[in-house]
């Protein structure tokens, strides 16, 4: 069975710093991972996905994340930090193997970007 | 190039009334996912379909849930005899066909109201 773990309910960071929102996995296949952002009132955008290659994959507003196998993690991270990435974030999983299509999402964290 | 459009954003039943949830995909997509959102939670994977086949209903209450996606139209969530539990955000995405690698593109959802 997949899961997706985000362990902080919410991060506090203030604006210009880097920031990271952790997310731990587990999946049967090889993993295909994605990070999604949601605004209030609004559905989930897309961020990033790490499918295979290269372990550090780079998205949206200048977000990346850092794909490493041995420990199960695809953390999201953030050099400078903005007010305006002030949102809710998703991890997913997707089980790799043909014929599993769905997600499966972690509780999601808070990022709260203070000026 | 319009993105998921769900109809309506809004929508509020009484106990035991019937609600239909609609859903259009992306232009070009054929593969459409529906997942429940609770207050403060994740978003949970209810149904996969393709046009006129339901894929995978692993998520789906076994009681009073349906869905569909007809070969012209939107897909079509109906929850039959709605109960207050039934109130929450529910979210139709899209993906490309082909490619399980591809990104689910999502609505902005459709919250529901069980008065």
């Amino acid at each position: 069975a997949q899961s997706v773990a985000q362990p902080e309910d919410q991060v506090n960071v203030a604006e210009g710093n880097p920031l990271t929102v952790k997310c731990t996995y587990s999946v049967s296949g090889n993993p295909y991972l994605f990070w999604y952002v949601q605004y209030p009132n609004r559905g989930l955008q897309f961020l990033l996905k790490y499918i295979t290659g290269d372990n550090l994959v780079k998205g949206s507003y200048g977000f990346e994340a850092e794909f490493n196998k041995s420990q199960t993690s695809f953390h999201l991270k953030k050099p400078s930090a903005l007010v305006s990435d002030s949102a809710l974030y998703f991890c997913a999983v997707r089980d790799g193997r043909t014929g599993f299509q769905k997600l499966v999402f972690g509780t999601g964290t808070r990022l709260l970007v203070s000026p | 190039n319009a993105g998921v459009m769900q109809n309506p954003r809004h929508l509020v039943r009484r106990r035991g009334q019937e609600a239909r949830l609609r859903c259009s995909p992306m232009k070009g997509h054929s593969h459409v996912y529906w997942y429940r959102q609770l207050p403060e939670e994740g978003l949970k994977f209810m149904v996969y379909l393709q046009k006129e086949n339901i894929i995978d209903e692993s998520g789906m209450p076994k009681e009073r849930f349906s869905a569909e996606f007809p070969k012209e139209g939107p897909s079509i969530l109906r929850i039959q005899q709605v109960v207050r539990g039934d109130s929450a955000a529910y979210f139709c995405a899209s993906s490309p066909p082909g490619g399980g690698d591809q990104p689910q593109h999502f609505g902005d959802g459709t919250r529901l109201s069980i008065l």
